[in-house]
């Protein structure tokens, strides 16, 4: 039973150009969060989706950044114009129908450098 | 608002002496608890987690957590550390009729031979 599988592992990008980073949840999952993780400041959430929905978009930039669940096909992540700051390490995680009390399985992320 | 405090950034710890990783958190709800552990380059792993019932929890690798309510703390332990438990670890927190997790900053364990 795969995990949850993000690609690409490491993606580099010029100022101004767009990233997409692709997340394939577990089988079985349908819900999706996205997340951001710079040093020394942890894990921040920001969007979480189920296919065809945004939930919980609540922690995504305004501006630039966008996310989708479509009904087929993985989830993606998309930054536009992307700034110096956007560098970080992007992690998808899933979770089952269930929710709740499950615990989400994270995929090894999308290291972004911006140069 | 929920959220959740890791307040040691690094721990030390010899092999074979026990660990405390420390954790509180604040939700409105009934709180959803959480440890991860995340090794280099790699994604978060799941732990273990405390939703109802007995406050010591069991988890893998041989880790454990207690859930102390009325301090609102959710501590990860170990009885004797390993080399290879040297990594980051973050607590996390849900509150219960919510779906998304808020986590700590993390805490880097270090065990040395």
């Amino acid at each position: 039973n795969a995990g949850v599988m993000q690609n690409p592992r490491h993606l580099v990008r010029r100022r101004g150009q767009e990233a997409r980073l692709r997340c394939s949840p577990m089988k079985g999952h349908s819900h999706v969060y996205w997340y951001r993780q710079l040093p020394e400041e942890g894990l921040k959430f920001m969007v979480y989706l189920q296919k065809e929905n945004i939930i919980d978009e609540s922690g995504m930039p305004k501006e630039r950044f966008s996310a989708e669940f479509p009904k087929e096909g993985p989830s993606i992540l998309r930054i536009q114009q992307v700034v110096r700051g956007d560098s970080a390490a992007y992690f998808c995680a899933s979770s089952p129908e269930l929710g709740g009390d499950q615990p989400q399985h994270f995929g090894d992320g999308t290291r972004l450098s911006i140069l | 608002a929920q959220s959740v405090a890791q307040p040691e950034d690094q721990v030390n710890v010899a092999e074979g002496n026990p660990l405390t990783v420390k954790c509180t958190y604040s939700v409105s709800g009934n709180p959803y608890l959480f440890w991860y552990v995340q090794y280099p380059n790699r994604g978060l792993q799941f732990l273990l987690k405390y939703i109802t019932g007995d406050n010591l929890v069991k988890g893998s690798y041989g880790f454990e957590a207690e859930f102390n309510k009325s301090q609102t703390s959710f501590h990860l332990k170990k009885p004797s550390a390993l080399v290879s438990d040297s990594a980051l670890y973050f607590c996390a927190v849900r509150d219960g009729g919510y779906s998304t997790l808020t986590f700590g900053k993390g805490t880097m364990l270090l065990v040395s031979p």
